[in-house]
């Protein structure tokens, strides 16, 4: 069974602080990976999506792939309290649908 | 960027009713669209995947003759909820895949269902 894991928290940073989420998942061949933001009552908005190892960079977003150790993170900088939402990390396998990740809920405190 | 459009946004329905949802590809051409459902504090759970032109392919547990999906053009799939029951209430999303410009997964913006 194909599987995404993520701690679901709540992750509480304070307000400037440096949010690191995390996500592991179990087949080793998925090709791409996704995480996505998702305010209570909403739906999921594409944050940042990765497909080779290594750091991916986009404003105060960055995120890491280790296909070896089937990791992928999603770190955010200068974090505000309108980063607070639940994150989901989404992984795309060969079939070409996403599993996703129960999510991670985060908290930046003022 | 690509926008998926999903109606209606909420809607609440008597026992035993049938309701429909709509999503749509407002900017670009889904052959693939993916039915999600989500209930409280829980993650999505992929329902069905709707393919245009063909029959949709459904998830483990997932009935196929309660939750109908059609997908008859390129930028329209509908999922219709057949003899809603209070159970059935959830946040129901939908998404696309848009392979023309690397967007990856858009989705639509939710259909909150109640049943009464």
């Amino acid at each position: 069974q194909k599987e995404v894991e993520q701690n679901s928290g709540p992750l509480s940073v304070p307000e400037g602080a440096i949010a690191s989420l995390n996500c592991t998942y179990s087949d080793r061949g998925s090709q791409s990976f996704f995480w996505y933001r998702q305010y209570s009552g909403k739906s999921p908005e594409l944050i940042m999506s990765i497909y080779s190892n290594g750091d991916k960079e986009d404003g105060r977003f960055t995120a890491q792939l280790n296909k070896a150790s089937q990791y992928v993170s999603l770190l955010i900088r200068d974090s505000q309290p309108s980063d607070s939402a639940t994150y989901l990390c989404a992984v795309n396998n060969a079939g070409n649908m996403l599993t996703f990740g129960g999510g991670t809920r985060l908290m930046v405190k003022p | 960027g690509a926008v998926v459009s999903q109606h209606p946004s909420r809607v609440i329905c008597k026992s035993g009713t049938s309701v429909k949802i709509e999503c749509r590809s407002l900017d670009f051409q889904a052959t693939t669209m993916f039915w999600y459902r989500q209930f409280p504090k829980q993650s999505l759970m992929l329902m069905a995947t709707s393919n245009e032109g063909s029959k949709a392919t459904y998830e483990q547990g997932v009935e196929k003759d309660k939750f109908l999906i059609n997908h008859a053009s390129l930028t329209l799939s509908t999922l219709t909820v057949t003899s809603a029951h209070p159970e059935d209430s959830s946040f129901y999303i939908c998404s696309a895949e848009n392979r023309n410009d690397g967007y990856g997964y858009t989705f639509g913006s939710g259909t909150r269902l109640t049943v009464v």
